[in-house]
């Protein structure tokens, strides 16, 4: 089976730019989340979505971020505009409630905001 | 606050060797305990889970853990290190692992695994 697909892998931007990052989560599963990974601050939730309604966003830094989920398979998070210190790689996870919190990650999106 | 605290960042073992990778918890009710691994330029990779059954967990790749009420901590083992085991593992952490808490981990730090020959 496929696993959770994220896309772009990479991208490079410059600061002020309109960033998009999508997510397909694993076929049946009703949970997306979406983490961050910095060097300073770690793996941090950012938001996540149960049944393609967002729960908890309380890890959205600001108002720059957004995230959506209009179909059970594809998620985007959106950073307008982007800034330098949003440079991070960004993990779409998914999960099946019946798995007992078995969470599946992506590969990851590698963004670098200059 | 539920947290997780990962001792030492960097822990190098000979090829072959005992590997021990600490973790210890804070949570006032039982959590949900997890070790994920992350090799370079990838993402991660669930090892094992602890979530209230036996307390000593076995996992993939050769990896155990044992989850000690006692003494906070969740510790990750492997008798036999081998070149393929380097990468950085995280301990992370679920508490009230129903409800609006499902699937919110709390991640440590990372501890950066190095194996020479």
């Amino acid at each position: 089976d496929a696993g959770v697909i994220q896309s772009p892998r990479h991208e490079v931007t410059e600061m002020g730019q309109e960033v998009t990052l999508r997510c397909k989560p694993i076929s049946g599963h009703d949970y997306l989340f979406w983490y961050r990974q910095t060097m300073m601050r770690g793996l941090e939730l950012l938001i996540y979505f149960n049944n393609n309604v967002p729960i908890d966003d309380s890890g959205m830094p600001e108002d720059r971020f957004s995230a959506k989920m209009p179909n059970a398979s594809f998620s985007t998070l959106k950073i307008q505009p982007s800034e330098p210190r949003d440079s991070a790689v960004y993990f779409c996870a998914s999960s099946d409630s019946s798995s007992g919190n078995t969470i599946y990650f992506g590969e990851g999106s590698w963004l670098t905001v200059v | 606050a539920q947290s997780v605290t990962q001792l030492g960042s960097h822990v190098s073992v000979s090829e072959g060797a005992l590997v021990l990778l600490r973790c210890n918890y804070s949570s006032s009710v039982p959590p949900y305990l997890f070790w994920y691994v992350q090799y370079p330029n990838q993402g991660l990779q669930l090892l094992l889970k602890y979530t209230s059954a036996a307390t000593l967990v076995k996992g993939i790749n050769g990896f155990e853990a044992e989850f000690k009420k006692s003494e906070t901590s969740f510790h990750l083992t492997k008798p036999s290190a081998h070149m393929s085991d380097a990468a950085e593992y995280f301990c992370a952490v679920i508490v009230n692992a129903g409800g609006t808490s499902y699937g919110k981990l709390t991640f440590g730090q990372g501890t950066i695994l190095t194996v020479h020959p």
